[in-house]
């Protein structure tokens, strides 16, 4: 069963920019999670999509998107980027049906310059 | 609010030396806790994990009980490896596990 894959691995923007970033869950999971991980503020989850609807969300800022479709795969956009954005930006799959076993992909490197 | 707390790393030691990794946490209701490892350049893996109070979970030599009375689940392993060093997050999972609470991570450092 191939992992969970994310796109690209890495990413440099300007300052202002907008940037999407891709997630293929684990075939046959239909929820995704984001996450942004910083080494001052640790991990702090984005949001969860389940089925392509929003299912839960974090305390990020509204620049801060995402959807999912119907195979699954989520995408996350992040719109006038700031210097602070600049984060491994790690996603999880799971079934999303009550178990709790996430399983994260290798992450996406953004460095905003 | 729900959170999750552990130890400051980085923690260094000797090959086959005794591994602790503290975690406590703060929830409503009743959580699942997981601890996960993250090797340099990769996503975070699942190590174990424990549902309910007093369950233990074990994985690879390492073990936590889920202590609900001092609501820690702190990680152990008696005798760590070179391969052991990496960064080390505990979570816990409310609502039906579609919502982790992360820890800051540990960072491990295992000398030959």
């Amino acid at each position: 069963k191939a992992g969970v894959t994310q796109t690209p691995r890495y990413l440099i923007k300007t300052r202002g920019q907008q940037v999407t970033l891709s997630c293929s869950p684990i075939s046959g999971h239909r929820s995704v999670s984001w996450y942004q991980q910083t080494p001052g503020q640790g991990l702090q989850f984005l949001f969860e999509y389940f089925s392509e609807t929003q299912r839960n969300k974090g305390n990020f800022p509204g620049r801060f998107s995402g959807r999912q479709f119907s195979n699954s795969r989520s995408e996350m956009n992040v719109s006038t980027l700031e210097l602070g954005d600049s984060a491994l930006y790690l996603c999880a799959s799971s079934s999303g049906l009550g178990d709790y076993e996430q399983y994260f992909g290798p992450g996406t490197r953004l460095t905003v310059t | 609010g729900d959170s999750v707390t552990q130890m400051e790393g980085p923690v260094t030691l000797s090959e086959e030396a005794f591994l602790t990794i503290n975690c406590t946490y703060t929830a409503t209701g009743y959580p699942s806790l997981f601890w996960y490892v993250q090797y340099p350049g990769e996503g975070l893996q699942l190590l174990l994990k424990a549902t309910k109070a007093d369950d233990k979970g074990s994985n690879k030599g390492f073990e936590a009980t889920y202590r609900k009375e001092t609501t820690s689940f702190h990680l152990e392993k008696g005798s760590v490896q070179v391969s052991d060093s990496a960064v080390y997050f505990c979570a816990l999972a409310l609502y039906n596990f579609n919502k982790f609470y992360f820890g800051s991570g540990t960072k491990l450092n295992v000398k030959p």
